[in-house]
């Protein structure tokens, strides 16, 4: 079975574009998180879709969103790049069910912001 | 607010020594993680405790939870330079229907010959 696999796997951006990053879930997961990782802050969760419905939500600007598609998919997109943002963005996979929802982590995306 | 502490947060240990590593979280939950992530890598499951007193082992890796101290412990056997690495533990709260993990600061772990 295919691992949860994220695109692309580096990207450098400057201060004030946008970008957007994708993330597949394993085959029959349907629910995607994702996280930010940076050496000051930690990893720190970002947001949690659902059935295409953003279920939990971190604590990051608006500028941080994101969306999930009828696939499972899911896109996450940060607008008006700040320095701050360049980090290791990663996006985990799981199953529905009660209790127990072991997430797979993705390889994760290197976003740089210049 | 769920917080998740671990320390040390920097071990440097011999090979062949033994050593713990300590996770504490701030509320109720009986669903905890231990990962593993190699410099510039994503993270690597290790663990998953799912109730009061589990107990798990993996090679030189031995992972715990009480509960009821609010306490993981990750226990390394004669440790060897192949487990360099940093570990994570992160805690699953109950307070959210969905999945969000709240990790520890990791502890950066190096063993050196």
């Amino acid at each position: 079975k295919a691992g949860v696999t994220q695109t692309p796997r580096y990207l450098i951006k400057t201060r004030g574009q946008q970008v957007t990053l994708s993330c597949s879930p394993i085959s029959g997961h349907r629910s995607v998180s994702w996280y930010q990782q940076t050496p000051g802050q930690g990893l720190q969760f970002l947001f949690e879709y659902f059935s295409e419905t953003q279920r939990n939500k971190g604590n990051f600007p608006g500028r941080f969103s994101g969306r999930q598609f009828s696939n499972s998919r899911s896109e996450m997109n940060v607008s008006t790049l700040e320095l701050g943002d360049s980090a290791l963005y990663l996006c985990a996979s799981s199953l529905l069910g009660k209790g127990f929802r072991e997430q797979y982590f993705g390889p994760g995306t290197r976003l740089t912001v210049t | 607010e769920l917080k998740v502490e671990q320390n040390p947060l920097f071990l440097s240990m011999q090979e062949g020594k033994n050593y713990t590593i300590y996770c504490n979280y701030s509320t109720t939950s009986d669903r905890l993680y231990w990962y593993r992530q190699d410099p510039g890598k994503s993270l690597e499951s290790l663990f998953v405790l799912l109730s009061n007193g589990a107990v798990k082992q993996e090679g030189r890796l031995m992972a715990s939870l009480d509960t009821k101290a609010r306490l993981s412990t990750l226990h390394i056997t004669a440790a060897v330079h192949d487990l360099s690495a940093t570990y994570f533990c992160a805690v699953d709260s109950r307070e959210t229907s969905g999945s969000r993990l709240t990790f520890g600061e990791g502890t950066q772990l190096t063993v050196n010959p």
